[in-house]
């Protein structure tokens, strides 16, 4: 079975400062996409960046970026400059190919506190 | 554009109550799934659709059904609810089944089950 683990389920990090926000995933397909999505107390699921796994480019959308790891299956979230809104749980998520998936699964989260 | 819209935001049962989560989407989306958020549990696929006459199980299916009679409309139904179904419940949508496609979220329902 294709999963996605987040091993951390809390995380504080110092306002500016720079947090890495880990996800393993397990599959053997060759063709998959990667997501973070953030969700702040407000409850609504935003997405925070994507990765296709044939590319070998790191993603980046301003202060966040990813380090993808294909041959590790190993997709993490590096937070640069924190500020005090990237407080939220944020969700690691894949969607695999293939056999009866082709939907998005969910890492189990991890809440991420940014303290003044 | 409204979006995903979800009604209602909060729901309070009693144990064997049936009621339906309303889902609507205006954006035209042939795809659209339901997932259900427990605390240190993620999100889990409960039901999802390809398109209009065409369901299919996800993750953890028991004990809600679901249809699609048009493109905009999926909603799902609790037939005899119970306090396991205590959760937060969210409907997403996107152009296709691909992961090409970003799903939308709407912005959840929460329902407790006494």
């Amino acid at each position: 079975a294709q999963t996605v683990t987040q091993s951390q389920p809390e995380m504080s990090v110092q306002e500016a400062e720079t947090v890495t926000l880990s996800c393993t995933y397990d599959t053997s397909e060759n063709n998959y996409y990667l997501f973070w999505y953030k969700q702040p107390p407000s409850r609504q699921m935003i997405l925070v960046i994507r990765q296709e796994a044939y590319k070998q480019q790191n993603a980046t959308e301003n202060r966040f970026s990813v380090n993808f790891q294909k041959a590790a299956k190993s997709f993490s979230l590096k937070i640069s400059d924190s500020q005090l809104g990237d407080t939220a749980m944020y969700f690691c998520a894949s969607f695999f190919y293939g056999g009866s998936q082709g939907n998005l699964i969910f890492g189990k989260g991890t809440k991420l506190s940014v303290k003044p | 554009n409204a979006g995903v819209t979800q009604t209602p935001k909060f729901q309070v049962l009693k144990t064997g109550q049936s009621m339906t989560l309303q889902c609507a989407q205006d954006m035209n989306h042939e795809y659209m799934s339901w997932y259900r958020q427990d605390p240190g549990m993620g999100l889990r696929l409960i039901h999802y659709s390809v398109g209009a006459g065409i369901t299919d199980q996800g993750e953890v299916p028991n004990g809600y059904n679901v249809s699609r009679s048009t493109t905009e409309d999926f909603p799902l139904r609790l037939l005899s609810a119970a306090p396991s179904q205590t959760s937060v419940y969210f409907c997403a949508s996107s152009y296709s089944r691909d992961g090409d496609s970003p799903l939308h979220f709407g912005n959840g329902t929460r329902l407790t089950v006494t």
